[in-house]
């Protein structure tokens, strides 16, 4: 049981490079989110998903996109870096509530925009 | 709008000190839940505890309480006779309707 795993922890990019962050859990989670974190100012919800086929947007979802094709998978997209986008990014996954409804948070990926 | 304020940055203190670390938060909404997560230095979330708004009981989990008061929109955690092992920071969470507002955090050392 890994949990949620993220790949890749590690990552440099040029600035106007795309790619693309893997998150996947093991836990048959129905709700999926991504997350950045930056010095200071805690984590702030990207986009997040409540099924297999559905994403929305959270409180910074600009310069972002999703997908959510299995239900274990949710892709993080950057199509354009931008130095802005220099930040720690967490995927997370939980229950749909009233069950246990804690999330559990992978790893993170460092994510640097040259 | 939601919101969640953690006005201490940091906070230093001896082993076996208590220490309560503040939570307040801001919403509309009359159905909503309070999380607690620790980011030791290691840098992973670990989730601590969860509350909804219809649940005003405090909770003790060991060294760890948490006293939830609607009142004041506050959700605010004790650590009892810390330990060097509690380092790390601390981050309060609101959850509406899937969306969920982090605090900004407050670092906690705890010195030997």
């Amino acid at each position: 049981n890994a949990g949620v795993t993220q790949t890749p922890k590690f990552r440099v990019l040029k600035t106007g490079q795309s790619m693309t962050l893997l998150c996947a859990q093991d836990m048959n989670h129905e709700y999926m989110y991504w997350y950045r974190q930056d010095p200071g100012m805690g984590l702030r919800l990207i986009h997040y998903s409540v099924g297999e086929g559905t994403t929305a947007k959270g409180e910074v979802p600009d310069g972002y996109n999703v997908s959510r094709l299995k239900k274990q998978n949710f892709l993080l997209g950057l199509e354009s870096a931008a130095p802005s986008q220099t930040s720690v990014y967490f995927c997370a996954s939980s229950f749909a509530p009233p069950r246990a409804y804690e999330q559990y948070f992978g790893p993170g990926t460092r994510l640097t925009v040259t | 709008a939601q919101k969640v304020t953690q006005a201490q940055t940091e906070i230093s203190v001896v082993e076996k000190e208590d220490v309560t670390l503040d939570c307040v938060y801001e919403t509309r909404d009359t159905t909503y839940y309070l999380f607690w997560y620790k980011q030791p230095p290691s840098g992973e979330l670990v989730f601590l505890i969860r509350r909804n708004s219809f649940d005003e009981q405090n909770e003790i989990s060991g060294r760890y309480s948490w006293n939830f008061q609607k009142s004041t929109s506050s959700f605010n955690f004790t650590i009892t006779a810390s330990q060097v092992v509690d380092s790390a920071v601390y981050f309060c969470a609101l959850d509406n309707f899937n969306k969920f507002y982090f605090g900004s955090g407050t670092k906690l050392n705890v010195k030997p």
